[in-house]
């Protein structure tokens, strides 16, 4: 079974730094990644979506990579602000309907 | 895109009630997805809702305890039934936009169970 792997669990960082999260997945046989932030009270809102044959890909500040080999993937923020505090989440598509989510990172910007 | 909606946001609720969750898609979808979020947990699918036809359970949730209904392409219900503490969690409903392989999900219903 496909699991999913998210380090740090909680960050904390100054407003206007750049930060790394990472994501580890078990099981290399996946058709996508796809990053999500978490807001309370909102749900979860897609920000990135690598597809298996992808190694990246840039929304604004963000940058999503992918290593299928190694089951890694790393979302990078760029210039942090306070408004990217959230928990961020990724999950992998290994199936039509199977869609396998880490634990998320929560980000605490400071400002 | 896709716009979600879900109701109740939030609920209280006693321990063997039941408690049915709304969701609303503005446009029509083929698939509706449940999943759970326990505290401090990642997201688990329930249950995938396919309009005319019966939801298909993921292993560890069956019928009797979330049933669900999908009586058309835009809406579904799902029912936490006998409820006790353990079932207090974040529930969400999601759709999978087929051309980009998205997936947007609703803002969420927090349940508590006394």
């Amino acid at each position: 079974k496909q699991e999913v792997t998210q380090i740090p669990a909680a960050l904390s960082v100054p407003e206007g730094e750049n930060l790394v999260l990472n994501c580890s997945f078990t099981d290399s046989a996946i058709y996508n990644l796809q990053w999500f932030r978490q807001d309370p009270g909102k749900g979860l809102t897609s920000l990135l979506l690598i597809q298996s044959s992808q190694r990246e890909q840039t929304s604004g500040r963000l940058n999503a990579s992918l290593d299928k080999s190694s089951g890694r993937s790393t979302l990078y923020i760029a210039a942090s602000q306070p408004g990217d505090s959230a928990t961020y989440l990724c999950a992998v598509q290994t199936g039509a309907n199977n869609l396998f989510f880490g634990t998320g990172t929560r980000l605490t910007v400071i400002p | 895109s896709a716009v979600i909606s879900q109701k109740p946001s939030r609920d209280i609720c006693q321990r063997g009630t039941s408690l049915t969750i709304q969701c609303q898609v503005d446009s029509q979808v083929t698939m509706m997805f449940w999943y759970r979020q326990q505290p401090g947990q990642s997201l688990t699918l329930i249950a995938t809702a396919n309009q005319g036809s019966e939801a298909t359970y993921e292993s560890g949730f069956v019928i009797d305890k979330f049933p669900i209904s999908r009586p058309n392409l835009t809406f579904s219900t799902l029912t936490v039934s006998n409820m006790s503490p353990e079932d207090s969690s974040i529930y969400l409903c999601s759709v999978d936009d087929t051309s980009t392989d998205t997936q947007y999900f609703g803002p969420g219903t927090r349940l508590t169970v006394l």
